[in-house]
């Protein structure tokens, strides 16, 4: 079974700074099938990033997503107010299984 | 519009039974899996199963293989997650999700989370 573990767990920053969050997988993966999720509190998580580095529909160009292998990053160009939150990669296997990481949580410095 | 819509909180004691909802509508139900994830109180995202309710293929976590049970009434396009005996451990939110194969199975829908209490 594929860990994925993500890194920092906490990431303390200022609006109008760049975020960077790792994931690494404890073998290496597809990287068509790694995914991030951005979920604020008393809410639902909400899909960011497709296929490592594709945005889904609506979300803003400030995240960007790049990887390969084992090594995947989420990067936020210049932190919102609103972009505070947990986030979390995610991996889908051929067997229809999917594995979260632990999340990073990215908060105000 | 495409959409997930949960059963509501649940209070439940050690050792009953539960079964909650996620009714699914604006898509072809029976054509997307729809999966289930726990979050625990103050931690992360937990995947737990899936199910295709066009032909009920189930696959668990193995972590949750065996402690719940993942079944879908496609006539009501409806998914279900059940538990034949609670313990205070199951107390979570529990959410619900629909993979898009257009996005390489990201979970672009998600139900608004159901609340499980679990105290004597």
């Amino acid at each position: 079974e594929i860990v994925l573990t993500q890194s920092p767990g906490t990431l303390s920053l200022s609006p109008g700074e760049r975020a960077t969050l790792s994931c690494r997988a404890s073998q290496s993966v597809s990287s068509s099938y790694l995914a991030w999720y951005q979920q604020k509190p008393g809410q639902a998580p909400r899909l960011l990033i497709y296929g490592a580095s594709s945005r889904a529909t609506g979300i803003p160009d400030r995240f960007g997503g790049s990887g390969s292998g084992t090594d995947f990053t989420l990067t936020i160009s210049r932190l919102e107010p609103e972009d505070f939150a947990v986030f979390y990669c995610q991996l889908y296997d051929s067997s229809h299984k999917w594995t979260f990481g632990q999340g990073t949580k990215v908060e105000i410095k | 519009e495409v959409k997930l819509v949960q059963s509501g909180a649940e209070v439940k004691k050690p050792g009953e039974p539960l079964k909650i909802s996620c009714k699914g509508s604006g898509y072809s139900f029976t054509n997307y899996w729809i999966g289930w994830v726990r979050q625990m109180p103050g931690k992360g995202l937990e995947w737990m199963g899936i199910i295709y309710p066009g032909d009920s293929d189930t696959r668990y976590s193995p972590s949750f293989q065996g402690q719940v049970t993942i079944s879908a009434d496609k006539s009501i396009s409806t998914a279900y997650l059940q538990w034949s005996s609670l313990k205070a451990s199951d107390t979570a939110m529990y959410y619900c999700a629909r993979p898009e194969s257009g996005y390489y199975y990201g979970m672009d829908v998600w139900g608004q989370g159901t609340t499980v209490t679990v105290s004597s």
